[in-house]
């Protein structure tokens, strides 16, 4: 089946700092990638829209200039969080839509440590 | 709006047993898909069930299934004969186009 491969699985990274975070489709392309932010026992907040050789979609709220989102190949997608800082830490998921619309299909997630 | 809402934030159930999670939400298509993922202590996100608002027949997988009412807009998940490797974080989802919505989850136990 359509997997998902994220890296890294989890980061620390010191206050000021820039982090990036890879997506990539394994055995499938992917013209639209997700970028999801998840707080401890919270839902999946949807941040952007990541979209082959265009300019992502951000989530009203989402600082674009911080959270900076290129996907250059149909098969990876990266999200830079620059400039990091405590409360960046989260958990980061991203996701692709497999053609068949069987739903998303979700990488393993990053967990970002901004100390 | 376009809303998913679980309303509730912890259930447990029994081994073996039977339990029902509950999923409601908010739409003004009439074409879309609906889905229940797990998300287990590794936090990787695991498709469960899926089901096209088109269809009138309940989707089900192994010990899976779910009792859709679009008219209600609900959307349960019936998980049966429930094993300790049940135990997660279960979100429902709706899909529309690339738009995709998920509640708040459901973190259901399950007891030896």
């Amino acid at each position: 089946g359509a997997v998902v491969s994220q890296h890294p699985s989890w980061v620390i990274c010191k206050s000021g700092t820039s982090v990036k975070i890879e997506c990539r489709s394994l055995d499938f392309q992917a013209t639209t990638m997700f970028w999801y932010r998840q707080f401890p026992k919270q839902s999946l907040m949807l941040m952007a829209t990541s979209n082959e050789g265009s300019k992502a979609t951000y989530e009203q709220g989402v600082e674009k200039d911080k959270f900076l989102i290129n996907h250059a190949s149909l098969t990876l997608s990266t999200l830079t969080v620059t400039s990091a800082h405590p409360e960046d830490s989260s958990f980061y998921i991203c996701s692709a839509t497999v053609v068949d619309n069987y739903g998303y299909t979700f990488g393993s997630g990053t967990r970002l440590t901004v100390v | 709006a376009q809303t998913v809402t679980q309303s509730q934030p912890e259930m447990s159930v029994q081994e073996a047993e039977t339990v029902t999670l509950s999923c409601t939400y908010d739409t003004s298509e009439s074409d879309y898909y609906l889905f229940w993922y797990k998300q287990p202590p590794s936090r990787q996100m695991i498709l469960v069930i899926r089901q096209e608002a088109y269809k009138q027949q309940n989707a089900t997988e192994n010990r899976f299934s779910v009792n859709f009412q679009k008219a209600a807009k609900s959307f349960s998940l019936k998980i049966s004969d429930s094993q300790l490797g049940d135990a997660a974080m279960y979100f429902c989802a709706k899909n529309t186009g690339n738009q995709f919505y998920f509640g708040t989850g459901t973190s259901l136990t399950v007891i030896p």
